[in-house]
């Protein structure tokens, strides 16, 4: 009973060096977002999907690069890291649009 | 500018007191209203929500009080127990409107045995 799986859970970067982070959801949702969470923040979308192969852009979706090749999986890419990206990033996933998220368990992502 | 705001960044509370956790937003286009809770380590899980065309809504220990004229909504906890200590964040959204979250920044609530 997975729900919605991100890797990996901990990364550190030097700036300029890309990455992606992988979210997989196993129960067939339509929706799926990415957010970023800092101190006092909150959290804040990046991007969101609305279904395979599409994506859209959210509050804050500078500096990062999102696909959606199959409706299980949502990739998120950071072409040139910097260090304001360092944050904790959170896959979500929902069936429908009044419906509850669910997230997966989070990526501490550090850029020095 | 925060659209959704938690005012309080922490709250203590004895166990099995009444923890009340609020929340105040400024966009009226906001109609449809969430709370999360956050264990350390993991992703926020959803505890309760509610839409503009009710002013409560209640699940178990938790309600969630809504103030379309303020702005303002609430969660109750009644009775707190020791594994409600958590971050718990408020979020909005439009519902006509796709599907952007809006989330405050959490309250950290702590319940002492």
């Amino acid at each position: 009973n997975a729900g919605v799986t991100q890797t990996p859970k901990f990364r550190v970067l030097k700036t300029g060096q890309s990455m992606t982070l992988l979210c997989a959801q196993d129960m067939n949702h339509e929706y799926m977002y990415w957010y970023r969470q800092d101190p006092g923040m909150g959290l804040r979308l990046i991007h969101y999907s609305v279904g395979e192969g599409t994506t859209a852009k959210g509050e804050v979706p500078d500096g990062y690069n999102v696909s959606r090749l199959k409706k299980q999986n949502f990739l998120l890419g950071l072409e040139s890291a910097a260090p304001s990206q360092t944050s904790v990033y959170f896959c979500a996933s929902s069936p429908g649009v009044l419906t509850e998220a669910f997230f997966g368990q989070g990526t501490r992502l550090t850029v020095v | 500018d925060q659209q959704v705001k938690q005012n309080s960044p922490s709250l203590s509370v004895q166990e099995g007191r009444i923890s009340i956790l609020n929340c105040d937003y400024t966009n009226s286009m906001f109609d449809y209203f969430l709370w999360y809770k956050k264990y350390p380590a993991e992703g926020p899980t959803f505890l309760i929500s509610i839409s503009s065309i009710k002013d409560k809504n209640e699940d178990g220990r938790f309600t969630v009080f809504l103030n379309k004229s303020a702005k303002h909504l609430s969660l109750h906890i009644v009775p707190s127990q020791p594994g409600d200590s958590a971050v718990y964040f408020c979020a909005a959204k439009p519902i006509h409107a796709g599907n952007m979250l809006t989330f405050g920044g959490g309250t950290r609530l702590m319940v002492k045995p």
